[in-house]
């Protein structure tokens, strides 16, 4: 069955420093993956999303991430953080018509 | 902001009660989902309609339905309600029925007491 695996259930960085969230999907076919972000009390925005092509995508806030085959991930970087960062980030699989969520990593951000 | 409209922000019933929770997609977009968001079982999917017809079942409870109406919008019915029901209930759209991104309204929190 699909699914979608963030390791880190929690992670604590300072602020300008950088970023990276880990995520493992299982899908037998190239999967569509998204990373969504919930900022507290806030709805799901779409960060960035990896259909076909070029592995490394970029997204919005300074976001990127790299698609890798080989290893079934799917990790989300930035290279400096901000303080408006802190938030759950959800990696998500889609298939075909619904979305699988990870069970979300919550990012905290001392100053 | 999304373009995704739900309503209302907040509900606060009994249990035993019935509720209707309400999405207005995108401009554009056909397909309406509908997701829950508890702590215990996370974000969930529930049921998709595209263009009026339903399209997709994920966990839904059989005191749960949907429908979407010929203007597109779509109304989440919750009857019976247990206080386990008490989450967080997203609305998403997308213009096409499958292999697309979804784009996600602010959801309903519904509180069971």
């Amino acid at each position: 069955a699909q699914s979608v695996t963030q390791p880190d259930i929690h992670i604590t960085v300072s602020e300008g420093a950088s970023l990276e969230l880990r995520c493992n999907y299982s899908y037998g076919a190239t999967p569509y993956l998204f990373w969504y972000v919930q900022s507290p009390g806030q709805g799901l925005q779409l960060l960035l999303k990896y259909f076909s092509g070029d592995t490394l995508v970029q997204g919005i806030k300074g976001f990127e991430a790299e698609f890798k085959r080989s290893q079934s991930s799917f990790n989300l970087r930035k290279p400096s953080v901000h303080w408006s960062d802190a938030a759950e980030y959800f990696c998500v699989s889609g298939g075909y018509n619904k979305l699988i969520f990870g069970a979300g990593t919550r990012l905290a951000v001392h100053p | 902001d999304s373009g995704v409209t739900q309503t209302p922000k907040h509900l606060i019933t009994a249990t035993g009660q019935r509720v209707t929770l309400r999405c207005s997609p995108r401009s554009g977009d056909l397909s309406v989902y509908w997701y829950q968001q508890s702590l215990d079982q996370g974000l969930q999917f529930l049921i998709q309609y595209y263009n009026g017809e339903e399209r997709a079942k994920g966990n839904i409870l059989e005191r749960f339905s949907a429908q979407q109406f010929p203007d597109l919008h779509s109304e989440l019915n919750l009857s019976s309600l247990e206080l386990g029901d008490s989450a967080l209930y997203f609305c998403a759209s997308s213009v096409a029925q499958a292999n697309t991104e979804q784009f996600f309204g602010p959801g309903t929190r519904l509180t069971v007491l």
